[in-house]
């Protein structure tokens, strides 16, 4: 069955650079939700989509913007770096329309390291 | 305190046993519940999820919750090395769906 992808899979960037990652949902799911990582951390939730516009919002930096296109995916832009930002970047997706009763299935992460 | 609470572990058994992961959440109004399964360095892997008060069976896994003591479990029978990973309870409050994760407890299934 066909899985999230997100792209790029490993991502190096110098302090006060900017950053896009990527993320493709199941087909057919209409909403994308956003968390990030830390190391030996739980995933934090950042911002989710559902049909294209903002659902909710969580702990995401001012720096950081994000948006859902027409054919669903979803792109995080991330600007001005720092050296915390360094995390994996998880991407779920999830049939809207259910409320809280959606299961949500993870891409497999973006690595961004920050130097 | 954290709003999903889990033992972090690690949880040590071997192989053939019962592994218990258990989850307190502090949010009564909580809707629905999760558990994913995390190797090292790899992307959470949806185990279970269950709604309704009671158990809910799957295979080697049943997830319990008890909304009363806001409290919800997972038993891992005939535990097999490759289980060893941290489990995470994660926790859904509101329409949006957003989940709140506990920390992870670290499952170690020895042969």
């Amino acid at each position: 069955a066909a899985g999230v992808i997100q792209s790029p899979r490993h991502l190096i960037k110098e302090k006060r650079e900017t950053a896009t990652l990527k993320c493709y949902p199941i087909p057919r799911h209409d909403t994308v939700y956003w968390y990030q990582q830390g190391p030996g951390q739980d995933p934090q939730f950042l911002i989710s989509f559902y049909e294209k516009m903002q659902s909710d919002k969580g702990s995401i930096p001012d720096r950081f913007s994000a948006q859902q296109f027409s054919d669903y995916h979803s792109e995080l832009n991330m600007s001005s770096l720092e050296l915390g930002d360094s995390a994996l970047y998880f991407c779920a997706s999830s049939e809207g329309g259910k409320g809280s009763y959606n299961e949500q299935f993870f891409g497999p992460g973006t690595r961004l390291t920050v130097l | 305190q954290k709003e999903v609470e889990q033992n972090s572990g690690p949880l040590s058994v071997p192989e053939g046993a019962i592994a218990s992961l258990n989850c307190t959440y502090s949010d009564r109004g909580s809707q629905s519940f999760f558990w994913y399964r995390q190797y090292s360095g790899k992307s959470p892997e949806l185990i279970m999820f269950i709604y309704s008060n009671g158990d809910k069976e799957d295979g080697r896994f049943t997830a319990q919750l008890n909304k009363a003591s806001q409290y919800v479990s997972l038993l891992i029978r005939d535990s097999q090395p490759s289980d060893s990973a941290t489990y995470l309870c994660a926790v859904v409050y509101n329409q949006g769906g957003k989940l709140i994760f506990g920390q992870g407890t670290e499952l170690s299934v020895k042969p």
